[in-house]
């Protein structure tokens, strides 16, 4: 099972508003609304953002929204700030055998 | 309050046989929809899903390391137990255990995670 495809950097300036793409196939991405988006800064463990396509766990800030069409899933950042420069991780289930597939990752930076 | 942790060895020779152990809290490996999976990450690339083990026993691996991944899973003791055979410096990356949500399949708690070096 590859990766999903993301882009390797994304950059913005502070208050503005960036999306990362994440695209897979009919088998991952189109085919289940299990996605999920992970932020990683550096030297810490993953944390999750998204879940199940456009959902946000308890605590994390509402500037942060999923979406899905086709085999490509998106995570928009809206009004960026200084913290939110890391790297971020779609996933996505890809059924019973194979189960679980990260995406390439992509380097936000604020400038 | 969920929280999980790797231990094992920081140094292991090629050929050699990793085993980490993930210790946790907060939740039990027996309740339904519950899983605990093995993500690894090599130094500057991306995430690597390695082993999940659920609630009810069954387990899922990686195709490309199948062969060499077993788990095991205590639930008395709260802890799953990677094995890993035949190790080689390209398996050097930090080894991370995580909650994983059956019913959604997503990670929502994650261990600081282990940095495990494959050197002679």
């Amino acid at each position: 099972q590859s990766a999903l495809t993301q882009p390797a950097s994304v950059s913005g300036s502070p208050g503005q508003s960036i999306t990362i793409s994440c695209t897979g196939t009919s088998s991952d991405i189109g085919g289940y609304n299990s996605v999920s988006w992970y932020q990683e800064h550096p030297g810490e463990a993953p944390k999750l953002i998204i879940y199940d396509v456009n959902n946000r766990p308890s605590g994390v800030s509402n500037r942060f929204s999923g979406s899905k069409s086709g085999n490509t899933a998106s995570l928009t950042i809206s009004g960026l700030q200084a913290e939110d420069e890391a790297d971020y991780y779609c996933g996505s289930y890809t059924g019973f055998t194979t189960f679980y597939v990260f995406g390439s990752g992509t380097k936000v930076t604020v400038l | 309050q969920i929280t999980l942790k790797e231990s094992g060895p920081t140094l292991v020779k090629p050929t050699q046989t990793l085993t980490l152990t993930c210790t946790f809290s907060g939740f039990s490996l027996g309740s339904r929809g519950v899983g605990v999976g093995w993500i690894r990450q090599p130094p500057g690339k991306a995430l690597e899903c390695l082993a999940l083990v659920f609630w009810d026993g069954d387990e899922r691996f990686s195709r490309s390391l199948e062969n060499r991944l077993t788990l095991a899973k205590d639930t008395s003791k709260n802890q799953v137990v990677l094995t890993m055979t035949d190790m080689d410096p390209v398996d050097t990356a930090t080894y991370y255990c995580a909650h994983l949500q059956y019913f959604g399949w997503f990670f929502d708690s994650w261990g600081q995670g282990a940095l495990v070096t494959v050197s002679s």
